[in-house]
């Protein structure tokens, strides 16, 4: 099966950089991906990685590394309205599902 | 953008009763839809898989016969709660896959249910 691990919360201050990460275990890798979902809304994607490396997308990016299972999502140059839930998730199944993990609770303060 | 809506977005039940809850991919085709469940400040379970016009594919440990699933249009999923209990009560969240591309799947704004 599959299993993620992130830290269940994360505070930092507006303007300020943060990097979520993000461990896992599969039999199968396809890719890692990173999901914000604001208290009762509808997960928004937010990037992909199948290879090693960043990925740069305006003030996020993410970081993957296969031999060490493991992956992060870094925030720049934060802003309030960046207080959300944090998830990554792994492709499974020959790219038809994804697999969230637990999630993690950033909050940024003034 | 693509938009995936979900009908209701609350809904409180009786102890017992049936709910429906529809997904709907407003301005494209979904391959493939699927049906999460979310407790609060907790991650998505995925419940099932399902394609247009073939039985759905339940997650280890999720009742079939409890979380009726019927995907009858390219556009339309519809999951049912059957008999629903308190235990029931959670957020489910619908997505929809347009492609095959990760970026190409898209999420509901998800359904609060509530069993007394």
């Amino acid at each position: 099966g599959q299993s993620l691990e992130q830290p269940s919360e994360v505070t930092a201050v507006e303007g300020a950089i943060v990097q979520i990460n993000c461990t896992y275990q599969t039999s199968g890798f396809y890719g890692l991906s990173w999901y914000q979902q604001h208290d009762g809304g509808a997960p928004t994607f937010l990037s992909y990685n199948a290879l090693d490396g960043l990925e740069e997308t305006g003030r996020f990016s993410s970081f993957l590394s296969r031999s060490d299972s493991y992956g992060y999502l870094l925030l720049q140059e934060l802003q309030m309205k960046d207080s959300a839930s944090y998830f990554c998730a792994l492709l499974s199944g020959g790219y038809n599902k994804l697999i969230f993990g637990a999630g993690t609770r950033l909050a940024v303060h003034p | 953008g693509a938009v995936v809506s979900q009908h209701p977005s609350r809904v409180i039940c009786k102890s017992g009763t049936s709910v429906k809850i529809e997904c709907r991919s407003l301005d494209f085709q979904a391959t493939t839809m699927f049906w999460y469940r979310q407790f609060p400040k907790q991650s998505l379970m995925l419940m099932a898989t399902s394609n247009e016009g073939s039985k759905a594919t339940y997650e280890q440990g999720v009742e079939k016969d409890k979380f009726l699933i019927n995907h009858a249009s390219l556009t339309l999923s519809t999951l049912t709660v059957t008999s629903a209990h308190p235990e029931d009560s959670s957020f489910y969240i619908c997505s929809a896959r347009m492609g095959l591309a990760i970026n190409e799947q898209f999420f509901g704004p998800g359904t609060r249910l509530t069993v007394l």
